[in-house]
């Protein structure tokens, strides 16, 4: 199964601040990434496909970038309401899908 | 715009059997579309258990294979999950969640806990 590692861990900044995240696929899945955004008590929302196509409603202020073994989700000015949990996710070459181990986003 | 809601017991023993119902509303099963189920142990990361098709085809997470099985009526809009010889490692809130544009998981229930438990 192809493995994601996300980094940092945790992520310590203030609103406004610009905010970078990493996933890094043990083998290529090409641009078949996702991000998504988890809040406590709520379901995971869909961010950000394909690497760097942004869904439905997302705001401007979240891209996606990379392709190969490693993105970033760039969040260029944090709102208060950004402060969450942030998964990637891949299924590059069909099944399994697999998800990273999260990076959890909160205020300095 | 396409619902998903799961249902499920809540509660269930240990080496008993868990069953979990995800309905479609405000679209259709039939359409092109995978659905997955996805859970989450209290406090960890997201763990695939699999997906199916409306005409039945399935792919499983081959961590679970064996313990998992999946199924689609068409008819009540609704999908299913089987989990059998539960541990206390099962315990988690399940998602079912539609395969969706760039195989992503777009469209997601809101979730439902089960505690496996004695």
């Amino acid at each position: 199964d192809i493995v994601l590692t996300q980094s940092p861990a945790t992520l310590s900044l203030s609103p406004g601040e610009r905010a970078t995240l990493s996933c890094r696929a043990s083998q290529s899945v090409s641009s078949y990434l996702a991000w998504y955004q988890q809040k406590p008590g709520q379901a995971p929302r869909l961010l950000i496909y394909e690497a760097s196509n942004r869904a439905t409603g997302i705001p401007a202020r979240f891209s996606g970038s990379g392709s190969g073994t490693d993105f970033t989700l760039t969040i260029s000015s944090l709102e208060p309401e950004d402060f969450a949990v942030y998964f990637c996710q891949q299924r590059a070459n069909g099944p399994p899908v697999t998800f990273g181990q999260g990076t959890r986003l909160e205020i300095k | 715009q396409v619902q998903l809601q799961e249902s499920g017991p809540g509660l269930v023993k240990p080496s008993g059997t868990l069953t979990l119902t995800c309905v479609v509303s405000g679209g259709s099963i039939t359409s092109s579309y995978w659905w997955s189920w996805v859970r989450q142990p209290p406090g960890e990361g997201l763990e695939w258990l699999g997906e199916i098709y409306h005409s039945g085809s399935i792919n499983y997470n081959p961590s679970l294979k064996s313990r998992v099985t999946m199924s689609v009526d068409k008819s009540k809009k609704q999908f299913s999950v089987k989990l059998t010889n539960v541990t206390a490692a099962d315990t988690a809130v399940y998602y079912c969640a539609r395969d969706g544009i760039g195989d992503s998981l777009d469209i997601w229930g809101q979730g439902t806990m089960v505690i496996v438990s004695s």
